[in-house]
């Protein structure tokens, strides 16, 4: 079964460009969720959607940052402007239900210079 | 306080150890309990749920405390391979849902 597929893998962009990170969940899952992980922060949830309606976005850094899941098989976090601080791995993650085993894509390896 | 907390390490253990883990939680109203996996430069997976009875998947034994508010995780015969990051994670459904990630305990396992 294919698990949860994200891209780009990789990014490297400059500091004011738009950064679209795009996600597929696992087929059949319900929640949908994307994370932040730095070294000095650790794992952030920044937010979770469940049957496509966003449901806690109070991880959310600010304005600049959004996210949307038109259906139940797509999901976009999009950054404008970028700023080098939001160099990160980004990973979206699903699961079956809100409280379900979480299942992770391998992660946007965002650079911002 | 933080939500979870967990002794960041790391720790280097050699081959053939036993070695511990503890992650405590702040709030009594968590209701499920994991333990992840991160691999360096790679995505948190699954490793065992921890059950209120205790639970023990091969040479992994998690355990559960609700009374002081603690989780461990025990490995036993320490492989090469079990070098990782071990994240506690709790779900909490006072005041709605939210699924909590510790810091991440860092493991070295030696030859």
């Amino acid at each position: 079964d294919a698990g949860v597929i994200q891209s780009p893998r990789h990014e490297v962009t400059e500091m004011g460009q738009e950064v679209t990170l795009r996600c597929k969940p696992i087929s059949g899952h319900n929640s949908l969720f994307w994370y932040r992980q730095t070294m000095m922060r650790g794992l952030e949830l920044l937010i979770y959607f469940n049957n496509n309606v966003p449901i806690d976005d109070s991880g959310m850094p600010e304005d600049r940052f959004s996210a949307k899941m038109p259906n139940a098989s797509f999901s976009t976090l999009k950054i404008q402007p970028s700023e080098p601080r939001d160099s990160a791995v980004y990973f979206c993650a699903s699961s079956r239900g809100q409280t379900d085993t979480i299942y992770f894509g391998e992660g946007s390896w965002l650079t911002v210079v | 306080r933080k939500e979870v907390e967990q002794d960041p390490g790391p720790f280097n253990v050699p081959e053939g150890a036993t070695v511990a883990f503890n992650c405590t939680y702040s709030n009594s109203a968590s209701q499920s309990f994991f333990w992840y996996r991160q691999d360096c430069r790679k995505e948190p997976k699954l490793l065992m749920s921890v059950y209120s009875s205790g639970n023990e998947d091969g040479r992994f034994t998690a355990q559960l405390n609700r009374a002081s508010q603690y989780i461990s995780l025990l490995i036993r015969d320490s492989k090469l391979s079990d070098s990782a990051t071990y994240l506690c994670v709790l779900n909490n459904r006072g005041g709605g849902f939210k699924t909590i990630f510790g810091a991440g305990t860092r493991l070295f396992v030696k030859a």
